[in-house]
């Protein structure tokens, strides 16, 4: 069965950092792009990073210079170190895995197939 | 504003059909992935490519696409249908393939 859990989450003053940790079982941790995709009290989901199984990361222009993802397959782990925290990142952090498929027309489809529960994480003073 | 847009917000009586949209310039070229979130709980997939059911997702759900508008359909609303639910897919700069969800729309079965 696959499970993703998430920890680290917590209260942290404005400009200050905290590292969210994400551990996979039940697949091939190795084999698999993850992602860190949050969720503001109230709002809908924001895409937040990604991370490919060469290393490769990805962010939006949100995030970008202030958090920084990256994994440890040999611990099956996931993690989000967020610098820089602002009012705005306040929000359940979800860890998750895309998978992929290649349709008869040579589309490569991507979808969130499988979500942690999430950690919050409170940007206060 | 999100890339893909949804209505806030729809109501379907009981085993009636309800159909839930979402638009965006990328839908054109790209598929749309959907998500139904209870509250408290985390997202769930419900459908993926042009209309995909991960095992254990009912039949009554399907999904489809024209133009630019993705679409997620439920046959026969049930009672635990009731939740929040998002679509997915590449944002606008093209660079990322799961790089935007739409607002949400919230279902409610009366």
């Amino acid at each position: 069965e696959v499970q993703l859990v998430e920890s680290g989450g917590g209260l942290v003053q404005p400009g200050g950092s905290l590292r969210l940790s994400c551990a996979a079982s039940g697949f091939t941790f190795s084999s698999y792009d993850m992602h860190w995709v949050r969720q503001a009290t109230g709002k809908g989901l924001e895409w937040v990073s990604a991370i490919g199984t060469a290393g490769d990361t990805y962010y939006p222009g949100s995030v970008k210079g202030r958090f920084t993802i990256s994994r440890e397959n040999a611990k099956n782990s996931l993690y989000l170190q967020m610098n820089s925290l602002r009012a705005g990142d306040t929000a359940v952090y979800y860890c998750a895995r895309t998978s992929r498929m290649i349709t008869f027309g040579g589309v490569i489809v991507y979808y969130f197939d499988y979500w942690g529960q999430g950690t919050l994480v409170t940007v206060s003073s | 504003s999100s890339e893909l847009t949804q209505d806030p917000a729809v109501s379907v009586a009981l085993g009636q059909t309800v159909r839930i949209t979402c638009q965006g310039d990328s839908l054109r070229s790209y598929y749309a992935s959907w998500y139904q979130q209870k509250p408290g709980q985390a997202p769930v997939l419900v459908i993926y490519g042009k209309n995909n059911r991960p095992s254990g997702i009912p039949d009554r759900f399907s999904g489809s696409s024209s133009g630019n508008t993705a679409s997620l359909t439920i046959t026969g609303a049930q009672a635990e249908d009731e939740a929040d639910y998002y679509c997915n897919s590449r944002d606008s700069s093209g660079n990322h393939p799961w790089g935007v969800f739409g607002g949400g729309t919230k279902l409610t079965v009366l």
